[in-house]
């Protein structure tokens, strides 16, 4: 069975542009979460996603933002970025009736 | 205060040794409990999840959580230099869906 997918592996931006972070999860995953994990922040809830509506927010500006297809995969947005936007974005699917969330290999956000 | 407080080591032990990580949590109202393994540069890997109170066992490792004492542990037996990585503890609440992570503790095994 394919894990989580995320794309790209790297993304170099500058100060002010957009970046779009995708996932894919697990074949049969409806909920897709997204995490941001900065240097010395740890591991801070973004985003969750279900059945194509937003679910719930973590306490992040509004510049971040996604959304859920109906193949389920999901696209995180970060506009405006700042240069402690730098940070691994990872992506996790749960299965249905569980609360196991299992995570993508993740994007290195890097703001310059 | 963090909801979830866990050391970051970093911790360092011999081939074969018993690891004991531990976490604590303030919120009474986490449900379930999990222990997740990260390799460097690499995405978080769940390793156990737990749902009560009491011993979980999975191979060579036992997840436990203690919910009177708001406190939650992994054990590692017969730890092998592949074990080298960060352990996060995780916690959620029924509905809220999110995770709430601990920090997270650098594990080195020595050979």
């Amino acid at each position: 069975e394919a894990g989580v997918t995320q794309s790209p592996t790297h993304l170099i931006k500058t100060r002010g542009q957009q970046a779009t972070l995708r996932c894919s999860p697990i074949s049969g995953h409806t909920s897709v979460y997204w995490y941001q994990q900065a240097l010395g922040l740890g591991l801070q809830f973004l985003l969750w996603y279900d059945e194509g509506e937003e679910r719930n927010r973590g306490n992040f500006p509004p510049r971040f933002s996604g959304r859920q297809f109906p193949n389920y995969s999901s696209e995180l947005n970060v506009n405006a970025l700042e240069l402690e936007d730098s940070a691994l974005y990872l992506c996790a699917s749960r299965p249905l009736g569980s609360y196991e969330q299992y995570f993508g290999p993740g994007t290195r956000l890097t703001v310059t | 205060q963090k909801e979830v407080e866990q050391d970051p080591g970093p911790l360092s032990v011999p081939e074969g040794a018993i690891v004991s990580l531990n976490c604590t949590y303030s919120n009474s109202a986490f449900q379930y409990f999990m222990w997740y393994r990260q390799y460097s540069r690499k995405g978080p890997e769940l390793l156990m999840y737990t749902y009560s109170s009491g011993n979980k066992e999975d191979g060579r490792f036992t997840a436990q959580v203690d919910k009177s004492s708001k406190y939650i542990s992994l054990f590692i037996r017969d730890s092998q230099p592949s074990d080298s990585a960060t352990y996060l503890c995780a916690t959620g609440i029924q509905g809220a869906q999110k995770l709430v992570f601990g920090q997270g503790t650098r594990l080195t095994i020595n050979p």
